[in-house]
């Protein structure tokens, strides 16, 4: 079955540094990806979507890769604060038709003064 | 400002009573969407709907149903609560297309714990 793996460990990167989440998934060919941000006691808000050829997206100090090779998509946030302290799920979706997004489970990032 | 309501943050029910959670959206949005998020697991899709009295099953439909009377709204049920639906619910919503492509919307979120 499909699987979409983060690292289920929280992250703690030094404010300034830059970090690097990452998503990978198994027994899937994704068409999509989207990474989401989700706050303690609220629902997700949608950052980024990248498409299978796209490769590469940015988005202000957040880019994002897709490397359908290695079954695996790296969230970056450059230059982090501790405003940017999350939870982050990506959510791959698109084909072997199945248009529905999946989601995994999330990784807490902490970004310490 | 765009957004989605759910109608309770906390709620707290006995095993076997009907429980309903509600989902507004005041986005004119067509499609709608019922979560479950439980620690350690991605959010599983319960129920969704792409129109209005249509709707489709997800991934862990069993125990619920759902109702969509008005394309604002959207509702989840429980016909009788069981302990295992302790959960968080989240309820989304997108604009008409695939689910895919398009941003979803979401709501607060009920916490909900069955005694």
């Amino acid at each position: 079955s499909q699987k979409i793996e983060q690292n289920s460990e929280a992250l703690n990167i030094q404010e300034g540094k830059t970090a690097t989440l990452t998503c990978n998934y198994t027994n899937y060919s994704p068409a999509y990806l989207q990474w989401y941000r989700q706050d303690p006691g609220r629902g997700p808000v949608f950052l980024l979507l990248i498409r299978e050829n796209e490769k590469e997206k940015r988005k202000e100090r957040l880019k994002v890769t897709f490397d359908t090779t290695l079954k695996q998509s790296l969230f970056h946030i450059t230059a982090s604060q501790p405003a940017d302290s999350a939870t982050y799920l990506c959510a791959p979706a698109g084909g072997d038709s199945n248009y529905q997004l999946i989601w995994g489970a999330g990784t807490k990032l902490i970004i310490k003064p | 400002d765009v957004k989605v309501t759910q109608s309770s943050r906390y709620l707290v029910k006995r095993t076997g009573e009907k429980v309903f959670l509600e989902c507004v959206q005041d986005m004119d949005h067509e499609n709608m969407f019922w979560y479950r998020q439980d620690p350690g697991l991605g959010l599983r899709l319960i129920y969704f709907s792409y129109d209005v009295k249509m709707k489709e099953k997800g991934d862990i439909p069993e125990g619920y149903s759902v109702s969509r009377e008005k394309k604002e709204r959207f509702s989840l049920i429980l016909e009788s609560a069981s302990t295992n639906q302790t959960s968080m619910y989240l309820c989304a919503s997108s604009p008409l297309g695939e689910a895919a492509l398009n941003e979803q919307f979401f709501g607060p979120g009920t916490r909900l714990t069955v005694l």
